[in-house]
């Protein structure tokens, strides 16, 4: 089945920092990936759309200056929490979509990142 | 706008019971709803959907449009099946999911022995 790889899996890191995460489509092409956040004991909120070799597309309240995303090929997607702070510390979550998307593929999910600020 | 609303944030069955977790949504256009399972330290992924109309590990929903709902039920439950299960709804335009989800908040369901 199709599986999608994220890294990493948890970081710690001090405020001010960028932290980088990645998501990879290990078996199959993705032109569509999707970043999600989690807060403790609630849903998954989509931050924003990820489209390969386009700029992505962002939900409402997401700082696009605060949360780099690039689509740079058809199976990686980065997510970079720039000058990440305490209150950015979150269980970060990708999905995959695949190729071609008028399929109504369904999206895959990753284990998810869990980021820590100090 | 989209949403998702699961009512029952915990739910707990015996083993061989029936259990019903529920969904409502609310959206203009044409939904297409989803059943996600998060079994314990593991990713989420797909349980059904409800183009495919199938049955996946005996649990079943039917989409009905008029009350708005995508309930997930299972005849007999299973101590395998305790988990977290969200309900989640993409937007649809000419028969082509626009795949942005919106989950609902999460049932986390128990199964006893």
């Amino acid at each position: 089945g199709a599986v999608v790889s994220q890294h990493p899996s948890r970081v710690i890191c001090k405020s001010g920092t960028s932290v980088k995460i990645e998501c990879r489509s290990l078996d199959f092409q993705a032109t569509t990936m999707f970043w999600y956040r989690q807060f403790p004991k609630k849903s998954l909120m989509l931050m924003a759309t990820s489209n390969e070799g386009s700029k992505a597309t962002y939900e409402q309240g997401v700082e696009k200056d605060k949360f780099l995303i690039n689509h740079a090929s058809l199976t990686l997607s980065t997510l970079t929490v720039t000058s990440a702070h305490p209150e950015d510390s979150s269980f970060y979550i990708c999905s995959a979509r695949e190729f071609p998307n008028h399929s109504n593929q369904p999206q895959h999910f990753g284990d998810g990142t869990r980021l820590s600020i100090l | 706008a989209q949403r998702v609303t699961q009512p029952e944030k915990l739910l707990s069955v015996f083993k061989g019971a029936p259990v019903e977790l529920k969904c409502n949504y609310s959206y203009s256009g044409s939904p297409e709803l989803f059943w996600y399972v998060q079994y314990s330290r593991q990713r989420l992924q797909l349980l059904l959907r409800h183009i495919s109309r199938e049955s996946i590990k005996g649990f079943t929903a039917d989409l009905n449009k008029g009350e708005t709902s995508f309930h997930l039920k299972k005849p007999f439950a299973q101590e395998e099946d305790s988990a977290m299960y969200y309900c989640a709804l993409s937007g649809r335009a000419g028969g082509t999911s626009y795949g942005k989800l919106t989950f609902g908040q999460g049932t986390i369901l128990t199964v006893h022995p």
